[in-house]
């Protein structure tokens, strides 16, 4: 799977976008874009993934750039149970053998009041 | 519609005891992870079952550590002789088939004094 960048901290006002960036420069071009998010105490829970087009569902929208090198995920409007640590991970189909997440360190959202 | 599901949520033994850690996939999920996550750590895979496929265990780090599915649903972690370096949370995934969306359970935080 390739290597993903994310700064490791964000601040965001409660109500306002929050925009998370992710950088994937390696990508190769049958590798998905997966976010995940790990609210403190809780099991990590799936956000959102893509391959080339920009996604939406009720959670976020992911923008990926026509490169494919880079991602951000939106958070329309940031609650403060959005913060949370984002993880973008990057990974080919899975062809039935174990498809393990691995995480690297994220991004810490605080959403702020 | 009911999510993952974990059992207990908490719980605490005594080095040397056996314990059993129970999960409840969601329904029609034929692919069944577990995971380790200690504090402040990513997380660690354990074992991996797919349909009526053999389980992967190539994560599972001793031979104190098993794990078994009944009729290609429930799943139950068996640790014997704990040890105090097992204490960590225990989650458990579940996706459809061959899909890389992992929708996590809550875990069971293990306790070994």
């Amino acid at each position: 799977d390739a290597k993903t960048t994310q700064p490791p901290s964000m601040d965001c006002a409660e109500g306002r976008a929050a925009n998370l960036p992710c950088n994937h420069s390696t990508i190769s071009g049958n590798e998905y874009v997966y976010w995940y998010r790990q609210i403190h105490s809780q099991g990590p829970q799936y956000i959102i993934h893509g391959l080339k087009n920009n996604e939406t569902n009720e959670m976020a929208s992911l923008i990926i750039t026509e490169d494919r090198k880079s991602s951000t995920l939106i958070l329309p409007h940031a609650t403060l149970r959005d913060t949370a640590v984002y993880y973008c991970i990057v990974r080919a189909p899975s062809s039935g053998s174990a498809r393990q997440l691995t995480f690297g360190s994220g991004t810490q959202l605080t959403v702020l009041p | 519609g009911a999510g993952v599901s974990q059992s207990p949520s908490n719980k605490v033994t005594e080095k040397g005891k056996d314990v059993e850690l129970r999960c409840d996939p969601i329904s029609g999920h034929t692919a069944l992870y577990w995971y380790r996550q200690s504090l402040g750590q990513g997380l660690e895979f354990l074992i991996y079952f797919q349909g009526n496929s053999a389980p992967d265990k190539s994560g599972l780090p001793s031979d104190r550590f098993s794990a078994e599915r009944t009729g290609g649903s429930v799943s139950t972690l068996t640790i014997q002789r704990t040890q105090q370096e097992d204490s960590a949370v225990y989650l458990c995934a579940s996706s459809l088939g061959h899909s890389d969306e992992q929708f996590f359970g809550p875990g069971t935080r293990l306790t070994v004094l």
